[in-house]
């Protein structure tokens, strides 16, 4: 079965600083990811995805992430965080198998709060 | 492109009641999409996958009587939430599946807040 797992609930940074948000996942399959913003009562908008490429995937709003299948990680970062980056991130595995094929399995998501 | 909506944004309705939820994908064919829930500060639970032409695949323990699903056309599904009580009040957000089968990716729509009073 797959599952990911965000590995802080609530990261603050101050505006221009970077940001990392981290995220491992568990797949006995070759992949795809994905990371997804949502901004308060919201839905969730595409921010990148991995599907077996290059391993350094570039997404919209200077974000990207990198895939390190050796560290089962696809943490998220971007150079200088921005006041309108503050919003809940997920990350997401795509599901295979028992189920699960054509299905996304969501991580429970982190916070990003950015301080002027 | 991959504009998916949804309508109403929000409702609020009376203990009995039934509410419809709209989900539309704008600009592109969705043969599958998907129905989440969202309680606050939590993340989405799947709820049901939705096929065109074919009944809904729920999820366990989501009741089908209760949340009736109908995929009718290549662009359109519905979720009625059947004699509505205050604990159904939740934030549901639907997706559609890229109609490139092999891209796995799914697009959401802004979501419907339900109110049940």
């Amino acid at each position: 079965a797959q599952s990911v797992t965000q590995l802080d609930s609530h990261v603050s940074v101050s505006e221009g600083t970077p940001v990392l948000l981290r995220c491992n996942y568990s797949s006995s399959y070759s992949p795809s990811l994905f990371w997804y913003v949502q901004h308060p009562n919201k839905g969730l908008q595409l921010l990148l995805k991995y599907t077996s490429a290059a391993t350094l995937v570039k997404g919209i709003n200077g974000f990207e992430a990198e895939f390190k299948k050796s560290e089962t990680s696809f943490h998220l970062t971007k150079p200088s965080a921005h006041m309108s980056d503050a919003a809940e991130y997920f990350c997401v595995v795509s599901g295979h198998g028992s189920g699960n094929t054509g299905k996304l399995i969501f991580g429970q998501g982190t916070t990003l709060q950015v301080k002027p | 492109g991959a504009v998916v909506s949804q309508h109403p944004s929000r409702v609020i309705c009376k203990s009995g009641t039934s509410v419809k939820i709209e989900c539309r994908s704008l600009d592109f064919q969705a043969t599958t999409m998907f129905w989440y829930r969202q309680f606050p500060k939590q993340s989405l639970m799947l709820m049901a996958t939705s096929n065109e032409g074919s009944k809904a695949t729920y999820e366990q323990g989501v009741e089908k009587d209760k949340f009736l699903i109908n995929h009718a056309s290549l662009t359109l599904s519905t979720l009625t939430v059947t004699s509505a009580h205050p604990e159904d009040s939740s934030f549901y957000i639907c997706s559609a599946r890229d109609p490139d089968w092999y891209q796995e990716t799914q697009y959401f729509g802004p979501g419907t807040r339900l109110l049940v009073l």
